[in-house]
């Protein structure tokens, strides 16, 4: 079965702090997605990565980065946390040949007081 | 993109069978249909998907009806932890083609209620 496991299930930071949340997936995956999941916005999509050292742009990359050093670990990284950035984080993985078959971790609940 | 309908609720016996239907009445020749579903405070799970024969696997079965224009999720012996949204959306299948990424995005879904 595919694994994909996130660093923290819940974490509360403070305004202005840097927050890591960590993804690392144990299919060999070559794609790696982080998305966000807010009541009545639906999922959005972060950064999406095909690749170590690659990255793309989704949806809604502002204040956020992501680093992808090893194919199985792909982290998101927000530079300074704002109160609009509490949300659910969610990691994905999928094999290169097929992107939307997508395979989820059990999510980050962020809350940014 | 091919949008989708699903009706917003369903209720099924525990033990039953849950069909789940889904209308993609604008669905392109490369599209396939995809199934996923999301348990209260948890992450999606991909469930199936299929472009025009039927798929089955250890989750569910598809069915796509000959003219792909709408298509049924079976779960064939519901149980309680069955009960979450259900989303069915159709994209293509295929390596990611560059020009900026395309994630998943789910409608609203079916939200699947089993009984007991």
């Amino acid at each position: 079965d595919v694994k994909v496991t996130q660093s923290s299930r819940y974490l509360v930071k403070r305004t202005g702090e840097k927050v890591f949340l960590e993804c690392v997936q144990d299919m060999d995956h070559e794609n790696m997605f982080w998305y966000r999941q807010d009541p009545g916005l639906g999922l959005r999509l972060i950064y999406f990565s095909y690749d170590v050292k690659m990255k793309e742009k989704g949806d809604i990359p502002e204040g956020y980065s992501v680093s992808r050093e090893k194919k199985e670990r792909f982290s998101l990284i927000l530079e300074s946390a704002s109160t609009n950035q509490t949300s659910m984080y969610l990691c994905a993985s999928s094999f290169y040949e097929n992107s939307y078959e997508q395979y989820f971790g059990p999510g980050t609940r962020l809350t940014v007081t | 993109d091919a949008k989708t309908t699903q009706p917003p609720s369903m209720d099924c016996a525990e033990g039953r069978a849950a069909n789940l239907p889904c209308n993609h009445s604008t669905i392109s020749g490369n599209e396939y249909v995809y199934w996923y579903r999301q348990i209260h405070s948890q992450g999606p799970q991909y469930i199936i998907h299929g472009l025009k024969n039927n798929e089955t696997n250890e989750m569910a079965s598809l069915i796509i009806t000959e003219d792909r224009k709408s298509s049924t999720l079976i779960l064939p012996h519901a149980t309680l932890r069955d009960t979450a949204v259900y989303y069915c959306i159709v994209r293509p299948e295929g390596v990611y083609s560059g020009g900026g990424a395309d994630g998943l995005t789910f409608g609203k879904g079916t939200h699947l209620i089993i009984q007991p």
